[in-house]
């Protein structure tokens, strides 16, 4: 109940193309859901993120989806630059509280060719 | 300037060693973090930390031992090295709390240790 599952795990795509990458989550207690970002040799960094009371948030091209119902949730890379090559978590946790326990998803790989 | 950093960068050792990875956040959080990157770059969290009490422990084994001497410091030291331990380790840290704004983890970027 703790997984977070993710896909795809790699993806390439044309500079100006759309990425899509999905996540879906069994614990309903989960109630924060950010998106992470990580180049070579780097941590990662924070990317969006989303509460469960919102469907949609959106920060210049990157937008995350959210459907509570189906327990997924989605990042879309509008516009793709060869710059956003790199590999992205999503992540789930149960928000507030001392700590920020992420449970991270298996990462996805974007090659963004130009 | 960095916010979250660690040290050392790489860690080349033998089975059986014994090895710390030092951290240091200078953001004013309350709250610190180990996660493990895997060969597959699967993240999991380790231990979490707020004001230097133990927070999560997350079925680590007893030879991973975590040290706290202050809010701005987290340690990792690790007893009888096995080759199973090979990893990237990432310190983070967060400030806790209900405000819309919390919740990110700022990471470092990370120590590389090869057990051979």
């Amino acid at each position: 109940q703790q997984q977070v599952k993710q896909s795809p795990q790699s993806l390439i795509v044309q500079k100006g193309g759309i990425s899509i990458i999905n996540c879906a989550y069994e614990n309903t207690a989960f109630d924060y859901f950010p998106w992470y970002q990580q180049f070579p040799g780097k941590g990662p960094a924070l990317l969006i993120a989303i509460r469960p009371d919102v469907s949609e948030k959106k920060e210049g091209r990157f937008t995350i989806s959210f459907n509570k119902s189906a327990k997924q949730f989605s990042l879309h890379i509008m516009d793709s630059q060869p710059g956003d090559s790199a590999t992205y978590f999503c992540a789930a946790s149960i928000f507030g509280g001392a700590t920020n326990k992420l449970i991270f998803g298996t990462g996805t790989l974007l090659a963004v060719q130009p | 300037d960095t916010a979250v950093s660690q040290t050392p960068k790489y860690l080349v050792t033998q089975m059986g060693n014994d090895k710390s990875i030092k951290c240091e956040q200078n953001l004013g959080h309350d709250t610190m973090y180990w996660y493990k990157q895997d060969s597959k770059k699967f993240l999991k969290i380790m231990f979490s930390y707020n004001n230097k009490e133990l927070i999560i422990n997350e079925t680590v084994p007893n030879r991973f031992s975590p040290k706290s001497p202050d809010k701005a410091h987290l340690n990792l030291h690790i007893n009888s090295l096995e080759l199973g331990d090979s990893a990237v380790y990432f310190c983070a840290s967060s400030q806790p709390g209900f405000n819309r704004d919390t919740g990110e983890l700022f990471f470092g970027e990370g120590s590389r240790l090869t057990v051979l």
